[in-house]
């Protein structure tokens, strides 16, 4: 089983949907998720963390983490044109260790 | 606002030779990481440094690439003997803690010919 998995991508929703992304993780040690934007060509750039069992919210972004099921979900609602790109999440041991999934790409399409 | 800054954003090199990409932190992180995406692939994890030492290293980062913090702002990636599979975006990160967000840096190119 791969450290960090992401939902098999490409994923396409239209203008104003939700957008849902998830991510699965095996090391039950994980203390830290991060969902990372990634435009083509460019470096990741942080959206959002969330280190705790529940859901944070913040603007049009929420994040859902589940410790017991090992899984964390990125919820876009009104999702615009740029919006499009690929969606990392980011996992982080106890050990200083951030892992990468393989990213799920997202296109909004008008 | 602070940065991670990567130098020198495109490097050629041929194969055989020895490459060192550097990166500047930002000041007041402790913890340090490089990553490499093949062009079309994931970001994969090569090593994360802290306190002076390597804390955390992949299976790809093999006795052909070494890290060093060389001067306290500094902190380069070298890679010996490079391969054509070598060519990738190399990227560097710094983070305060072990388990806070990481800050990346703009990545440098790196083509082996």
């Amino acid at each position: 089983q791969k450290e960090v998995e992401q939902n098999s991508g490409p994923l396409s929703v239209p203008e104003g949907a939700i957008a849902s992304l998830n991510c699965t993780y095996s090391d039950r040690g994980s203390q830290s998720f991060f969902w990372y934007r990634q435009y083509s060509g460019k470096s990741p750039e942080l959206i959002m963390f969330i280190y705790s069992n529940g859901d944070k919210e913040d603007g049009r972004f929420t994040a859902q983490l589940n410790k017991a099921s090992q899984y964390v979900s990125l919820l876009i609602r009104d999702s615009q044109p740029s919006d499009s790109a690929t969606y990392l999440c980011l996992i982080g041991t106890s050990y200083g260790k951030l892992t990468f999934g393989q990213g799920t790409i997202l296109t909004v399409h008008p | 606002e602070p940065e991670v800054t990567q130098t020198p954003s495109h490097q050629v090199t041929q194969m055989g030779q020895e490459v060192i990409l550097r990166c500047v932190p930002i000041s007041n992180h402790l913890y340090f990481y490089w990553y490499r995406q093949i062009l079309g692939q994931k970001v994969e994890f090569l090593v994360s440094f802290y306190n002076n030492e390597i804390s955390e290293k992949s299976e790809i980062f093999d006795d052909q690439f070494s890290v060093e913090r060389p001067d306290g702002s500094n902190f380069t990636l070298k890679i010996r003997s490079t391969k054509l599979e070598d060519s990738a975006m190399y990227f560097c990160a710094s983070s305060r803690g072990g388990h806070t967000e990481a800050f990346f840096g703009q990545g440098t190119r790196l083509t082996v010919v």
